[in-house]
């Protein structure tokens, strides 16, 4: 079974780029989230989509950061411009459903590091 | 505001012997937990759940202890083994909310 995937695995970009990070949900899912991962703060939700729809993105920090969802296979996490201290591992996940004791399953994570 | 704590940063233990991580939270709507475990340079990836209204769940070496009264839960690995060598985070969530809070994660090493 393919899991949560997730593209680039890793990204070195220079500040002021933009960054584009992709998510393929695993199918059937309903539910898709976005985390990043810092040393500082580690794992935090930064926006949840239910069957496509964004009904979260209190965590996203910033205008820079936008992520959009045009169907049920597919989600991107945009950061633009890039900062250095956007460093960090952004994880993709997936759950059936948002309602609790749905397990959350997560990709392998995309590695960005901002120069 | 950290709503979930692991405490200890990292476990060493002997193969064969017993790791205990511990993870304390703070909020009392919180009746959904569970342990996620992460190689490096993978995702994290579900170990065992439990909910409040059981104190104890079990699932091969692996067992989740809940203390609500205490807000602690606790995961027992036995006998641990070298692959169990990982971080290990404790997650929760309030019923039918979708907003997992974790902690930083227990770096367990498990030494031959």
């Amino acid at each position: 079974d393919a899991g949560v995937i997730q593209s680039p695995r890793h990204e070195v970009t220079e500040m002021g780029q933009e960054v584009t990070l992709r998510c393929k949900p695993i199918s059937g899912h309903n539910s898709l989230f976005w985390y990043r991962q810092t040393m500082m703060r580690g794992l935090e939700l930064l926006i949840y989509f239910n069957n496509n729809v964004p009904i979260d993105d209190s965590g996203m920090p910033e205008d820079r950061f936008s992520a959009k969802m045009p169907n049920a296979s597919f989600s991107t996490l945009k950061i633009q411009p890039s900062e250095p201290r956007d460093s960090a591992v952004y994880f993709c996940a997936s759950s059936l459903s948002y309602l609790s004791g749905n397990t959350i399953y997560f990709g392998e994570g995309s590695w960005l590091t901002v120069v | 505001d950290q709503q979930v704590k692991q405490n200890s940063p990292s476990l060493s233990v002997q193969e064969g012997r017993i790791s205990i991580l511990n993870c304390d939270y703070t909020n009392s709507m919180f009746d959904y937990f569970l342990w996620y475990k992460k190689y490096p340079a993978e995702g994290p990836t579900f170990l065992i759940s439990i909910s409040s209204i059981k104190d104890k769940n079990e699932d091969g070496r692996f067992t989740v202890f809940l203390n609500k009264s205490a807000k602690h839960l606790s995961l027992h690995i036995v006998p641990s083994q070298p692959g169990d060598s990982a971080v290990y985070f404790c997650a929760a969530s309030p019923s039918n909310d979708y907003k997992l809070s974790f902690g930083a994660g227990t770096t367990v090493t498990v030494r031959a």
